[in-house]
């Protein structure tokens, strides 16, 4: 089993919809969690940070952190097609600088008009 | 992405030779990272540097060797290249301690190697 198990998709949804992406993952000494976005062809961008549990907002994303359930969660609201793009999620049990960052495996969007 | 820069962005190579991938970055970060991205298994850790001539392995090291003998160089090179090693390779750099600028990682557009 992989410590972070993340959906591939793909997921398609129309423009304007609300997207939920989520990430399980099974080392409770995970702490730091981040979203990356990726887009065809491109490296990975940092969406999100978020440290322990609870929500973080910014613009149109939420990051929500449930630590007892092990389960983290992306949301965008009003999707657009910009967003089409293969998300990752990413955890450490350390905060930045040299810390090991363990990925899922990415779920793939696609925002139609 | 701005900061690091990956070459080659493309390379082409025969099985049984060496690659040498290099990673360049102007911000003056101590940490440096090397991945592979495969379909079903997303980003997997090569080789990571925290400081000139200071490397470890990651979790796929075996065939792979790194250097490190600048702040901003980072080599990935494949000794003797197969063609299980075709792949995606990002490099990524992240900040230093205490700097705030320590959040997340930041990654450089990536070289598909391809050994036939």
């Amino acid at each position: 089993q992989k410590e972070v198990e993340q959906d591939p998709g793909p997921l398609s949804v129309p423009e304007g919809a609300i997207v939920s992406l989520n990430c399980t993952y099974s080392n409770s000494a995970f702490q730091y969690f981040m979203w990356y976005r990726q887009y065809s062809r491109k490296g990975p961008e940092l969406l999100m940070y978020t440290y322990s549990s609870g929500n973080k907002e910014d613009g149109r994303f939420t990051a929500q952190v449930d630590k007892s359930s092990k389960y983290i969660s992306l949301f965008i609201r009003d999707s657009q097609p910009s967003d089409s793009a293969t998300y990752l999620c990413a955890m450490s049990d350390s905060p930045g600088g040299g810390n090991k960052l363990t990925f899922g495996t990415g779920t793939q969007l696609k925002v139609e008009l | 992405d701005a900061g690091i820069t990956q070459s080659p962005r493309h390379k082409v190579t025969e099985t049984g030779t060496p690659v040498t991938l290099r990673c360049h970055q102007t911000e003056n970060h101590r940490y440096m990272y090397w991945y592979r991205q495969d379909p079903g298994h997303g980003l997997r850790l090569i080789h990571y540097s925290y400081g000139v001539k200071d490397t470890d392995k990651g979790e796929v090291s075996d065939g792979y060797s790194v250097s490190r003998s600048k702040t901003e160089d980072f080599l990935l090179t494949l000794e003797s290249a197969t063609s299980s090693q075709t792949s995606v390779y990002f490099c990524a750099i992240s900040g230093n301690p205490g700097t705030g600028s320590n959040y997340g990682y930041t990654f450089g557009s990536g070289t598909r190697l391809t050994v036939v």
